[in-house]
């Protein structure tokens, strides 16, 4: 159980293009997802906290209009980077939170993103 | 000072041996304490969940915590190069709140 999906697993974009990122959770219901951002031997930094139904909460630093988040089902969030350029690449990693409770968040197998 | 403190090592153990990671922390509304697994290019797995002190085990891995030294740490018995990935520790104050991750302790176990 608590399985996450990410799709793609990979993407090559030319600069100036959009990348939309899919996040499901599979086996049950996600009233919160979380949207991490991970530089190579870098821990994961919390790009930004998605709660269905509603704005996603981004961390400080993070530009809402780089990065649109959509929470639109309990199972699925959606991160899209806009007019992405190179320094916006990087492994993109989405977890889920199990609305049964408990805190703990699921994570997805990430979205290697290469802007060209 | 960080938050969380975490060596991030790269930690070398022989095949078999115990390893200890371990983890720091300041915030003492800190109430949930999780231990993820990640490989290389791979998604963190979830290893160990734990509320508040004490003891949780699992298999090969045990997780502890002290919250009277804001202290957990993560063993590993037995351990075998399938275990080599970097381990993460995270913890949240509850209530949905935001997990806040150590830096990741890096392992290898060779043969």
């Amino acid at each position: 159980g608590a399985v996450v999906s990410q799709h793609p697993s990979r993407v090559i974009c030319k600069s100036g293009t959009s990348v939309k990122i899919e996040c499901r959770s599979l086996d049950f219901q996600a009233t919160t997802m979380f949207w991490y951002r991970q530089f190579p031997k870098q821990s994961l930094m919390l790009m930004a906290t998605s709660n269905e139904g509603s704005k996603a909460t981004y961390e400080q630093g993070v530009e809402k209009d780089k990065f649109l988040i959509n929470h639109a089902s309990l199972t699925l969030s959606t991160l899209t980077v806009t007019s992405a350029h190179p320094e916006d690449s990087s492994f993109y990693i989405c977890s889920a939170r199990d609305r049964r409770g408990a805190d703990t968040q699921y994570f997805g197998p990430g979205t290697r993103l290469t802007v060209l | 000072q960080k938050e969380v403190e975490q060596d991030p090592g790269p930690l070398s153990v022989p095949e078999g041996a115990i390893v200890s990671l371990n983890c720091t922390y300041s915030n003492s509304a800190f109430q949930y304490f999780m231990w993820y697994r990640q490989y290389s290019r791979k998604g963190p797995e979830l290893l160990m969940y734990t509320y508040s002190s004490g003891n949780k085990e699992d298999g090969r891995f045990t997780a502890q915590v002290d919250k009277s030294s804001k202290y957990i740490s993560l063993f590993i018995r037995d351990s075998q190069p399938s275990d080599s990935a970097t381990y993460l520790c995270a913890m949240s104050t509850g209530g949905g709140n935001k997990l806040t991750f150590g830096t990741g302790t890096q392992l290898k176990v060779e043969l």
